[in-house]
């Protein structure tokens, strides 16, 4: 079983407010990515990591940002939410040439 | 064009059907491919993980890989309604840190 966890798994927050998504992973993988999903959708990477003080930009444009402090950890953050960011976020890590492992993700609500 | 095409579906089947679920890529700089099952409002779970062309079993599951043709299935054998889900395939090329993905598979499998 992966050893990637997310919190908070359920979170409904008013427009404007900060929020912060957590990642943590325990197998001590270098890679780790955000990705984007609405219901019934595909998954849309928003942000990826490949060690620690590395971040770059998915392919799909968000107001999100990121940090890579430490290796087991990669928070997503929001400065000020809207409706618009309402979806559900998940959080995935691997090593080189290895599979991917996917959290179970956050579903967030912005009203 | 995407890199990698999957049928959305929905395919319905019977309880105890042979299920065969496909993908198709135009990028021959893949070399591994994965399999994920996703429920409604959870995060993938990681089911195959191939490397070469042939076919890869583990119980239910047989994961097929044909490189010269782009085509990868995964094959599901005695069907069964826990087996309701979206199908995703995943690929990543040698010297890259991406995964593409398909788009996924709607499967309902009826008792």
């Amino acid at each position: 079983e992966a050893d990637i966890y997310q919190t908070p798994r359920y979170l409904v927050i008013g427009t404007g407010k900060k929020i912060t998504l957590e990642c943590s992973q325990t197998m001590g993988h270098d890679k780790m990515y955000w990705y984007q999903q609405d219901p019934g959708m595909e998954l849309h990477l928003i942000h990826y990591s490949y060690g620690v003080n590395s971040t770059e930009k998915g392919d799909l444009s968000s107001e999100s940002t990121v940090s890579r402090i430490r290796t087991e950890h990669f928070p997503l953050t929001l400065e000020s939410a809207r409706p618009s960011h309402t979806s559900q976020y998940l959080c995935a890590s691997r090593d080189t040439h290895t599979e991917a492992f996917f959290g179970q993700g956050t579903r967030l609500t912005v009203v | 064009q995407k890199e990698v095409e999957q049928d959305p579906g929905p395919l319905s089947v019977p309880e105890g059907a042979i299920v065969s679920l496909n993908c198709t890529y135009s990028n021959s700089a893949f070399q591994y491919f994965m399999w994920y099952r996703q429920y409604s409002r959870k995060g993938p779970e990681l089911l195959m993980y191939t490397y070469s062309s042939g076919n890869k079993e583990d119980g239910r599951f047989t994961a097929q890989v044909d490189k010269s043709s782009k085509y990868i299935s995964l094959f599901i054998r005695d069907s069964q309604p826990s087996d309701s889900a979206t199908y995703l395939c995943a690929m990543l090329h040698n010297a890259g840190n991406m995964l593409t993905f398909g788009g996924g598979t709607r499967l309902m499998v009826k008792p």
